[in-house]
């Protein structure tokens, strides 16, 4: 499994740009980075995916490194609703041999 | 779209007794997966189905927990006899992907809060 490390805990200021990082050191060439993002009393829901291009989306803008040991989810301008646990998933090509791993995540707080 | 349904939100129960967990995907989806998020373990795959077959149950912790899918439209995970300690959050998620190739977003409901006494 591709190991990854994100901070604890981030704070942001709303209508601000939030940037947060995930270290994925591990990743195989063939592994889609994942982030999805937990909202209190809430499933997680899907926030945006990446092979290698930066992606964009109505959410979110995902910022992948050229080795790929690294990216960064990019929230334009934090609302407080945005308010959530943030996972960043390295996903498996071949889903039968391996298990997602949503780790602990990064707990992004934002400051009215 | 009503998304992933899942019920009961919330199912208080003593130890010993029987639990089951009910769980309607996505029109549409072909994968469905059972999580369960605890604070100290935090989210973690039990079982996952494809066109209604079971793929992968590594994850399930003990012969007390067992998952069916009798049609793409629904599945269950039931609990025998129950412990305190499966006390948890349980989520079910679907996705219109393969499993081998996965890159299609999964899609979660809003969970089952588990507390056994």
């Amino acid at each position: 499994d591709a190991k990854t490390t994100q901070p604890n805990s981030m704070e942001s200021n709303e209508e601000e740009p939030v940037h947060l990082p995930c270290n994925h050191s591990t990743i195989s060439g063939t592994d889609y980075i994942h982030w999805y993002r937990q909202l209190p009393s809430q499933g997680p829901e899907y926030v945006i995916h990446g092979l290698t291009s930066n992606v964009n989306n109505r959410m979110a803008s995902l910022a992948i490194a050229e080795d790929r040991k690294s990216s960064t989810l990019i929230l334009h301008r934090a609302t407080l609703r945005d308010a959530a646990v943030y996972y960043c998933i390295p996903a498996p090509s071949n889903f039968g041999n391996e298990k997602l791993t949503f780790g602990t995540g990064t707990r992004l707080t934002i400051i009215p | 779209d009503a998304g992933v349904i899942q019920s009961p939100r919330h199912e208080v129960t003593e130890m010993g007794q029987e639990v089951t967990l009910r769980c309607k995907p996505i029109s549409g989806h072909n994968s469905l997966f059972w999580y369960r998020q605890t604070m100290m373990r935090g989210l973690e795959l039990l079982i996952y189905f494809n066109n209604n077959v079971p793929i992968d149950d590594s994850g399930m912790p003990e012969d007390r927990f067992s998952a069916k899918m009798p049609n793409a439209s629904f599945s269950t995970l039931k609990i025998q006899p129950s412990e305190p300690r499966d006390s948890a959050v349980y989520f079910c998620a679907s996705s219109p992907g393969q499993p081998s190739s996965y890159n299609s977003p999964l899609h979660f409901g809003n969970g089952t809060r588990l507390t056994v006494t």
